[in-house]
């Protein structure tokens, strides 16, 4: 199975700031790999599929970069409502996807 | 627009069966493939299952493939999953969710939080 490890494991940081989280794959995975975003008692919402393709309706200042075991997904300019955790998704060998661990993004 | 909306909280004693639904409207129900996918409490997600609603060919995760089920009814368009002979640590939050691009979540439900409990 592939594994997949998100780093940090939280962040905090303030409005207006950029954040820079981190996902790596135990094998490579071409640019299979996605990014949500999940607030408290709601379902995770994707942010990015394909490692760098943002989502319809999703806001530019979200963008995701990386291919074979190494990828990011980076928020310019935080706003208030971009504070929840994170999850990447990778998806090499559908449907047996496995989740990062999660990172959570908090104010400081 | 795409809805998911997933049956109640359940609450179950350890070898008890569950069946959870998922409704789904807004686009063609057998256009598209369904994952069921679990959170235990502060953890990541888990894959369970997956359906393809236009021709009911399931694949289901090794770990679950000998007690649970998915099915669809396509006039109904609604998605099940059943899982039997639970224990507490399938106490979770289960979600359906909508496949697309072959590989990705772009709708889900609400969840439907299941306690498994003597």
């Amino acid at each position: 199975d592939i594994q997949l490890t998100q780093s940090p494991p939280s962040v905090s940081a303030s409005v207006g700031d950029k954040v820079t989280i981190t996902c790596r794959a135990s094998l490579p995975i071409n640019d299979w790999l996605a990014w949500y975003q999940q607030k408290p008692g709601k379902a995770p919402r994707l942010l990015i599929y394909s490692a760098s393709t943002l989502q319809s309706g999703v806001p530019s200042r979200f963008s995701g970069s990386g291919s074979g075991t190494d990828f990011t997904l980076t928020i310019k300019s935080l706003q208030p409502d971009d504070f929840a955790t994170y999850f990447c998704q990778e998806a090499k060998d559908f449907p047996a996807i496995t989740f990062g661990q999660g990172t959570r993004l908090d104010i400081k | 627009q795409v809805q998911f909306v997933q049956s109640g909280a359940e609450v179950k004693k350890p070898g008890a069966s569950v069946r959870i639904s998922c409704q789904t409207s807004g686009y063609t129900f057998t256009n598209y493939a369904i994952q069921w996918m679990r959170q235990a409490h502060g953890l990541s997600l888990e894959w369970i299952g997956w359906i393809n609603p236009g021709n009911g060919y399931t694949q289901y995760s090794e770990r679950f493939r000998d007690r649970v089920t998915i099915t669809t009814d396509t006039s109904a368009t609604m998605a099940y999953m059943e899982l039997s002979s639970l224990k507490s640590e399938d106490t979770a939050i289960y979600f359906c969710a909508r496949v697309r691009r072959g590989s990705y979540f772009d709708s889900w439900g609400q969840g439907s939080l299941l306690t498994v409990s003597s």
